[in-house]
């Protein structure tokens, strides 16, 4: 069946360091989301990818979506305590998302 | 608009009882989610529903029922609970129509303890 990998399973970085996680399906994607949830709270979307290569900023987040549409990162440029949570990646299959098992961010003020 | 709400927000139950956790939209979404959420496991889906009267097994569906009788919605039913449905669980609801940022929006969740 399909699977969506997800690494690293944690990452603490100090305030101001960069931040990657790397999302990897083992079949090719008609899209990927990615999403946010803080710690106690609730997965929320942050965006989603469509087109083979796209690359997507907001603010100090850069999502790319890999040529063969099977792969995708999320970069964080000089990470914020704000940043703190766990980030997901999801690839869709007919009517189901499958979730990555998530990155989870600690960033060291 | 509240979104999506789920009830309730905490339960502790011990093996063998039973218990429905609601999720409710107002957004008129037509797709709906349950999903349990465990340490380093992700969100894994349970059920999920295409609109009113129709459900589906997702991923982990086995010693959980739904129903979606109405379609703001989604009832999650655990008949005799064991202590492996420990977890945080969430709904999720969705727009039918694909297309740009077709988002999943998701309930604050519910934490149940099976003893």
């Amino acid at each position: 069946g399909q699977q969506v990998m997800q690494i690293p399973q944690y990452q603490h970085v100090q305030e101001g360091e960069d931040f990657t996680t790397y999302c990897n399906s083992s079949t090719t994607l008609s899209n990927i989301q990615w999403y946010k949830q803080r710690p106690g709270g609730h997965p929320v979307f942050l965006i989603q990818l469509v087109k083979s290569g796209e690359v997507k900023k907001q603010k100090r987040l850069t999502f790319q979506f890999g040529e063969a549409k099977k792969n995708s990162s999320l970069h964080i440029t000089a990470t914020q305590t704000t940043d703190v949570g766990t980030y997901f990646c999801a690839g869709p299959r007919r009517y189901q998302f499958y979730f990555g098992t998530g990155t989870s961010l600690t960033v060291i003020p | 608009n509240a979104g999506v709400t789920q009830t309730p927000k905490f339960r502790v139950l011990k093996t063998g009882q039973s218990m429905t956790l609601l999720c409710a939209q107002d957004m008129n979404h037509e797709y709906m989610y349950w999903y349990r959420q465990d340490p380093g496991m992700g969100l894994r889906l349970i059920h999920y529903s295409v609109g009113e009267g129709t459900t589906a097994k997702g991923e982990v569906p086995d010693g959980y029922n739904v129903s979606r009788l109405k379609k703001q919605n989604f009832l999650l039913g655990l008949e005799s609970a064991a202590p492996s449905q420990t977890s945080v669980y969430f709904c999720a609801s969705r727009r039918k129509l694909a297309g740009e940022n077709n988002e999943q929006f998701f309930g604050p969740g519910t934490r149940l303890t099976v003893l």
